[in-house]
């Protein structure tokens, strides 16, 4: 099985910072990487998918780069409601496995 | 608007059984793959299974720690995506969210999750 690993596990940030989420996959994945971000007590939302694409509806702060084993996340100018857990997912063979989540909060 | 709904959740004993369903909207279900993801309390997102839609032969597969205890299936001509949960054990406890999957093979839209509690 692909493992995800996620650093950092989380951070503190300011309202306006750029903020990087890095995931590295145990095997070359492609570009079969998707970002999910979950507020507490909500399902999560897909952001990205096939590590660059941004999902419809989500704001242009949010991009995804990368390829084969490393890829990140990065928020551009962090809002207010970008508060929450971020998971990447690899899509690429099964079990579709998550990474362990980074949790971004308030500094 | 996709909309996903998950019911039959509730609290079962070790070794029950329990069948979750996923009644599906706003999209055409019969050609989408379905999946299931769950989520213990205060923990991760883990992936239990998926299965293809019947035109790509409709098959399954599972994580390591549910196989053969778990059965995703797909009744299309109700929009509706089941989880039969069998041999349950307390580590089973989490929410269980169904979701679509799309463009290599993200999982896109999400249920709002039902929960399961194993406990005797």
């Amino acid at each position: 099985d692909i493992q995800m690993t996620q650093s950092p596990s989380s951070l503190s940030a300011s309202v306006g910072d750029r903020v990087t989420i890095t995931c590295r996959a145990t095997q070359s994945i492609s570009i079969y990487l998707n970002w999910h971000q979950q507020k507490p007590g909500k399902a999560p939302k897909l952001l990205i998918y096939a590590a660059s694409s941004l999902q419809s509806g989500v704001p242009s702060r949010f991009s995804g780069s990368g390829s084969g084993t490393d890829f990140t996340l990065t928020i551009s100018s962090l809002q207010p409601e970008d508060f929450a857990t971020y998971y990447c997912q690899q899509s690429y063979s099964t079990p579709f496995t998550f990474g362990p989540g980074t949790k971004v909060d308030i500094k | 608007e996709v909309q996903l709904v998950e019911s039959g959740g509730g609290l079962v004993k070790p070794g029950g059984s329990l069948r979750l369903s996923c009644a599906a909207s706003g999209f055409t279900f019969s050609n989408a793959w379905m999946s299931w993801v769950r989520q213990a309390p205060g923990k991760g997102l883990e992936w239990v299974g998926r299965i293809k839609s019947r035109t790509d032969g409709g098959t399954t597969d599972y994580a390591a720690p549910v196989k053969g205890r778990f059965t995703i299936s797909r009744d299309d001509s109700k929009n509706t995506l089941y989880l039969l949960l069998n041999s349950l054990k307390t580590e089973d406890t989490a929410v269980y969210y169904c979701t679509t999957m799309g463009i290599a093979a993200a999982v896109v839209y999400w249920g709002q999750g039902t929960l399961v509690t194993v406990s005797s």
